[in-house]
């Protein structure tokens, strides 16, 4: 059974256009993330959704833009590609609230990785 | 300074001896730590979590040095799947998860 799941797996487009990534995961959690990974390897924290809410928005151009259907989605639609976007995208999930709703900071499960490369 | 550091490697360390490595956090008020491992081409996976105590998974141990504002991963009788990327993670006071940079590690026969 597929935990975090990403679609594409891999991506190849062109500067210019837009493209979205779709992430679906069935483990019931509250929060969701999208990560950018470069071809240093930095794993970067892009956005994060708990129950539908925006609670992070880091520092990324405006053409990114998540939506959250529901807490078991968040895509990610990107317009206007440029050549810096290639990288790596990782979804991943986590249960960050209890039933008091306090907060708990835990284990994250990751979606495969979405290879974009811009040309 | 910023706020987890590690050393990127890579570590080449021959089969069977013992390789260990350090992370630093600078932000005295975080609340808990963990290890991921993270294979080539893959996404990255809980290892282990790391407690005040110190904790022990086989061959894996994870130590926390609150004073100092580090934790460290010791891996013995080292196996060439153990060739990974270890992600150090911090969660700071707002419960967010500050991610290291990664060590790679290289287990030669």
């Amino acid at each position: 059974d597929t935990a975090v799941s990403q679609t594409p797996k891999y991506l190849v487009t062109q500067m210019g256009n837009d493209k979205s990534i779709k992430c679906e995961q069935n483990l019931g959690h509250d929060t969701m993330y999208w990560y950018k990974q470069d071809s240093k390897k930095f794993l970067k924290i892009m956005f994060s959704y708990n129950n539908k809410e925006l609670i992070i928005n880091e520092t990324v151009p405006n053409r990114f833009s998540p939506k959250s259907p529901d807490k078991a989605h968040l895509n990610l639609h990107i317009n206007s590609l440029e050549l810096g976007d290639s990288a790596v995208y990782f979804c991943a999930s986590s249960q960050d609230r209890g039933t008091s709703g306090r907060r708990f900071g835990n284990e994250q499960f990751f979606g495969p990785g979405t290879r974009l490369t811009v040309l | 300074r910023k706020e987890v550091e590690q050393d990127p490697g890579p570590f080449n360390v021959p089969e069977g001896a013992t390789v260990a490595f350090n992370c630093t956090y600078s932000n005295s008020a975080s609340q808990s730590f963990f290890w991921y491992r993270q294979d080539c081409r893959k996404e990255p996976k809980l290892l282990m979590s790391v407690y005040s105590s110190g904790n022990e998974d086989g061959r894996f141990t994870a130590q926390l040095n609150r004073a100092s504002q580090y934790i460290s991963l010791l891996i013995r009788d080292s196996k060439l799947s153990d060739s990974a990327t270890y992600l150090c993670v911090v969660v700071d006071s707002n419960y967010q998860l500050i991610w290291g940079a990664g060590t790679k590690l290289i287990i030669k026969p």
